[in-house]
C-alpha cells in the first residue's frame, strides 16, 4: 500500500520570509513520482512542482524548491520570498507506476497563511 | 497553455436525480481521471480511463457511477441516482504519458451539491 502523510495541518509565514511544508510517504517501490499541488480558495488544483524518484537533484521552480530525502522517504516543499498569493492549501501527492497503478495518492493537506 | 476544462462549475441537484459532469481533457493527453474532494477532506481517486476503457477504479466508484468518452474530446462522469453524500468537488484530470514525468493536470472542478 502507498500512503502520503502531511503532519502540519496549518502553517503561517510572514511575507518575504521562507517556509517549509513537510511530507512523508511510504512505498516499497523504486519507480515513483512526487508532487506538490496548491489549492487556493477557488479550489482549483494547481501543480506547483514535481520530483522523479530516480533523480537525485532536488526539483526547483522559481521560488519553490523541494528537499527530497529518498532514504528517509521525505519530500518537503520550501517556499522562498513568500507572497500573499501563496496563501492556499498545499497537498503532497505521489504516483507509483511500479505498483501497476497511475492514481495519485494525496496527503491531507497543509493550510498556509501568509501575513503581510 | 493547454488546460483541462470542466462544466458545470457548480450544480445543485435533488437527491435521486441523475447528474452528468463534463470535462474536456488536454487535447493530446491519453489518460483521464476523476477525483473528488468532500468539503474539508482530502482528494480521493475515483477512476482512471485509458484506451476507451476503465483501467482502475476505487471502492467509491460503485454501480451508481459511470464514465464515458463519447466523442474523442469529452470525458464525462455520470452519477445515476445522487445521494446526499455525493456532495463534493469533482475534479477531472488528464495525463500525457510517462514522458511528462507522469504529471497529472487538473481542471477547475465541478462543485456538486445534493439536496
Amino acid at each position: 500500500a502507498q500512503t502520503v502523510t502531511q503532519s502540519q495541518p496549518e502553517m503561517s509565514v510572514q511575507e518575504a520570509e521562507t517556509v517549509t511544508l513537510s511530507c512523508t510517504y511510504d512505498t516499497s517501490e523504486s519507480d515513483y513520482y512526487l508532487f506538490w499541488y496548491k489549492q487556493p480558495p477557488s479550489r482549483q488544483m494547481i501543480l506547483v512542482i514535481r520530483q522523479e524518484a530516480y533523480k537525485q537533484q532536488n526539483a526547483t521552480e522559481n521560488r519553490f524548491s523541494v528537499n527530497f530525502q529518498k532514504a528517509a522517504k521525505s519530500f518537503s516543499l520550501k517556499i522562498s520570498d513568500s507572497q500573499l498569493g501563496d496563501a492556499a492549501m498545499y497537498f503532497c501527492a505521489a504516483i507509483n507506476p511500479g505498483l501497476g497503478t497511475d492514481k495519485l495518492i494525496f496527503g491531507t493537506g497543509t493550510r498556509l497563511q501568509v501575513f503581510p | 497553455e493547454p488546460e483541462v476544462t470542466q462544466t458545470p462549475s457548480h450544480q445543485v441537484t435533488q437527491m435521486g436525480q441523475e447528474v452528468i459532469l463534463r470535462c474536456v481533457p488536454i487535447s493530446n493527453h491519453l489518460y483521464f481521471y476523476w477525483y473528488r474532494q468532500i468539503l474539508g477532506q482530502k482528494v480521493e481517486f475515483l477512476v482512471s480511463f485509458y484506451n476507451n476503457e476503465i483501467s482502475e477504479k476505487s471502492e467509491i466508484f460503485d454501480d451508481q457511477f459511470s464514465v464515458e468518452r463519447p466523442d474523442g474530446s469529452n470525458f464525462t462522469l455520470k452519477i445515476r441516482s445522487t445521494k446526499l453524500e455525493d456532495s463534493a468537488m469533482y475534479f477531472c484530470a488528464s495525463r500525457l504519458d510517462s514522458s511528462s514525468g507522469n504529471t497529472i493536470y487538473f481542471g477547475e472542478g465541478s462543485w456538486l451539491t445534493v439536496v
